[in-house]
């Protein structure tokens, strides 16, 4: 199965630690897009590349959060100085970026942060 | 801006009953509709989306949409529900155009099929 991978799968990290979440998207879709989700509620939009370039960012994401896809293949997502309102489950999700399909974004399993 | 919205945090149903669960949306110009499932700790799962053309949309597992402009609705459906069915369903949006880029999500409503 080639869909969109995430790891690591779970992270515990003390406040103030930095992390860091990898996402490989399907392969050829050009487009991947950061999503956040806290228990209870949809996913909220972080970030999207097209390629290598980001071409939007959320308000959401503050200045301890980077994302970069440097080859336009895989992906990271850093949080720097982690706080315990980052704690939340990551997503990463990819397209194919032909408007005839939508768009239809794929996701992975997500990556779980908690911040203690 | 776009939005989307699920007015039920839950629906109930029983097992072999028809099952809905509503969404309605705000977007400018045409819409991209999608539903999305979500399973206990895992990513969402593509279910069906609506970009032009007839109304009524099929998607995976028997679930079908149904696309009202007037309305400016698009609620899930199922003829017959299953107990498997129990998950978080999440409605998303998207601008019919081709430089728009990200999907918004609803809030999410939570399924349950009792047998």
């Amino acid at each position: 199965d080639t869909g969109v991978s995430q790891n690591p799968r779970h992270k515990i990290t003390k406040r103030g630690q930095n992390v860091t979440f990898r996402c490989d998207p399907i392969s050829e879709h050009n487009r991947l897009y950061w999503y956040r989700q806290t228990l209870g509620q949809g996913p909220e939009f972080l970030t999207y590349f097209q390629n290598e370039a980001q071409l939007e960012k959320s308000r959401l994401l503050s200045d301890r959060f980077s994302a970069e896809r440097p080859k336009g293949s895989f992906s990271t997502l850093e949080i720097q100085r982690t706080e315990q309102g980052d704690s939340a489950m990551y997503l990463c999700a990819s397209s194919s970026g032909q408007s005839l399909s939508g768009n239809t974004i794929y996701f992975g399993e997500g990556s779980w942060l908690t911040v203690v | 801006a776009q939005s989307v919205a699920q007015p039920e945090d839950q629906v109930n149903v029983a097992e072999g009953n028809p099952l809905t669960v509503k969404c309605t949306y705000s977007v400018s110009g045409n819409p991209y509709l999608f539903w999305y499932v979500q399973y206990p700790n895992r990513g969402l799962q593509f279910l069906l989306k609506y970009i032009t053309g007839d109304n009524l949309v099929k998607g995976s597992y028997g679930f079908e949409a149904e696309f009202n402009k007037s309305q400016t609705s698009f609620h899930l459906k199922k003829p017959s529900a299953l107990v498997s069915d129990s998950a978080l369903y999440f409605c998303a949006v998207r601008p019919g155009y081709s430089s728009a880029s990200k999907i918004i999500f609803g809030s999410g409503t939570r399924l349950s099929i009792r047998p």
